[in-house]
């Protein structure tokens, strides 16, 4: 079953404004994490945040995360045209071994001027 | 700059070439990971390397060959290969194989199968 189903497919937003994507996922996780992808480049690494944390802060985002929902979201805050980009929720699951982690299909962000 | 390194960023082959990717980290670590992202589905992991040892292949067809001579280097040996196969492959490293933790990516090689 595909784990990291974020919502909105797509999110078109002014810049100063606040961008929210959100993920769902199914199974119990070790942790969750948020990578962006610029056009034709990889992914990087926003931020992590294991399963007994509900919110997570690094500068300008803003992680929640529910256990008991299997969702989490990821707020930007007073967006800026560079924040223009996908973004991908990753699960690793609580049982089974490794580094191992299973990616959503995206919120495509775009951040007007 | 990534500390992941991933050559060629653009291929385009026939479906009876052989050709090979390569990757290379600088960042010190001791795992590897090959991925597949093709539009509109979700990253798929396809192989994993931890000391140079495969410890996941996630039912990837025989016609991608892996190859990890060091925990700095990462091959993908392709032949013969199906138009399905066009995607970006992108490569990951982590500090190890153990749980939680960040996975740094290269930009990818852009793979077109005519």
């Amino acid at each position: 079953s595909q784990q990291g189903e974020e919502d909105p497919q797509a999110l078109s937003i002014q810049e100063g404004e606040n961008a929210t994507m959100n993920c769902s996922y199914k199974t119990s996780i070790n942790n969750l994490q948020w990578y962006r992808q610029n056009s034709g480049r990889g992914l990087v690494h926003l931020i992590l945040i294991r399963s007994n944390e509900r919110e997570k802060h690094s500068g300008r985002l803003r992680v929640t995360l529910d256990t008991s929902k299997k969702s989490s979201s990821l707020l930007i805050t007073a967006s800026r045209a560079a924040d223009t980009a996908s973004y991908f929720c990753a699960t690793e699951a609580l049982t089974g071994g490794g580094n191992k982690l299973t990616f959503g299909t995206g919120t495509q962000l775009k951040v007007e001027l | 700059e990534t500390g992941v390194t991933q050559t060629p960023r653009h291929l385009v082959m026939g479906m009876t070439n052989k050709k090979s990717l390569k990757c290379e980290q600088h960042l010190g670590h001791n795992a590897m990971y090959w991925y597949k992202q093709s539009a509109k589905k979700p990253l798929e992991l396809m192989f994993v390397y931890s000391l140079e040892e495969r410890v996941e292949n996630n039912s990837v067809p025989s016609r991608f060959s892996p190859e990890c001579p060091n925990s700095s280097h990462l091959f993908l040996h392709l032949h013969t290969l199906q138009p399905e196969d066009s995607a970006l492959y992108l490569c990951a490293s982590s500090q190890d194989w153990a749980k939680g933790q960040p996975q740094h990516f290269g930009d990818g090689t852009r793979l077109s199968i005519l």
